[in-house]
């Protein structure tokens, strides 16, 4: 198993451009989610999704679209980049809800926007 | 809300010292909790784990307590080496929620 893939690994953007960060996960998770990790600000849900077709905006939704096609599959989207977007982007999936569930985390994608 | 709080500041310690990186959370219910490592330029993996009051995670010589009374998961090693050097982070998850809630992370240098 792959487990959590991530692409790019490192992106330079203009303001004002749009690009889709890519997730992919080969466990069979239901559940996957996007999180952006700031210096001295942990790690901050963005969307997440409990299935194919099925997705909630997390703490920090705004500049951000996301879709679920596939169980495998949950890219980001970022429309219009702007420098408060510069973050590194670590997606994570795991199995459904209960008692608990281990998230399994992506390599990351660097982002910088100018 | 649900919140998770880390003592501020990096650590900086010597090979074979303790460790102690202090936790605690607010939440409503009954969460399971987590602690997370980050080494240089990777994702983040799960280093333990509990799941309810007095429970102890433990995993590589690391162990965390969920302490309900204090509202508390503190990390602890008896001898770090400098392979430990990482950034940890304390999370916790709602009772049937993956949604993780994660603090602020300290970095842990151990010095040769």
């Amino acid at each position: 198993n792959a487990g959590v893939t991530q692409t790019p690994k490192f992106q330079v953007l203009k303001t004002g451009q749009s690009m889709t960060l890519q997730c992919a996960q080969d466990m069979n998770h239901e559940y996957m989610s996007w999180y952006r990790q700031d210096p001295g600000m942990g790690l901050r849900l963005i969307h997440y999704s409990v299935g194919a077709g099925i997705t909630d905006q997390g703490e920090v939704p705004n500049g951000y679209n996301v879709s679920r096609s596939t169980t495998e599959d949950f890219p980001l989207r970022l429309l219009s980049a702007a420098p408060s977007q510069t973050s590194v982007y670590f997606c994570a999936s795991s199995y459904p809800t209960g008692t608990f569930t281990e998230q399994f985390f992506g390599p990351g994608t660097r982002l910088t926007v100018l | 809300g649900n919140s998770v709080t880390q003592m501020e500041g990096p650590v900086t310690l010597s090979e074979e010292a303790f460790l102690t990186i202090n936790c605690t959370y607010t939440a409503t219910g009954y969460p399971s909790l987590f602690w997370y490592v980050q080494y240089p330029g990777e994702g983040l993996q799960l280093l333990l784990k509990a799941t309810k009051a007095d429970d102890k995670g433990s995993n590589k010589g690391f162990e965390a307590t969920y302490r309900k009374e204090t509202t508390s998961f503190h990390l602890e090693k008896g001898s770090v080496q400098v392979s430990d050097s990482a950034v940890y982070f304390c999370a916790l998850s709602p009772y049937g929620n993956n949604r993780l809630a994660f603090g602020k992370g300290n970095q842990v240098v151990v010095i040769p």
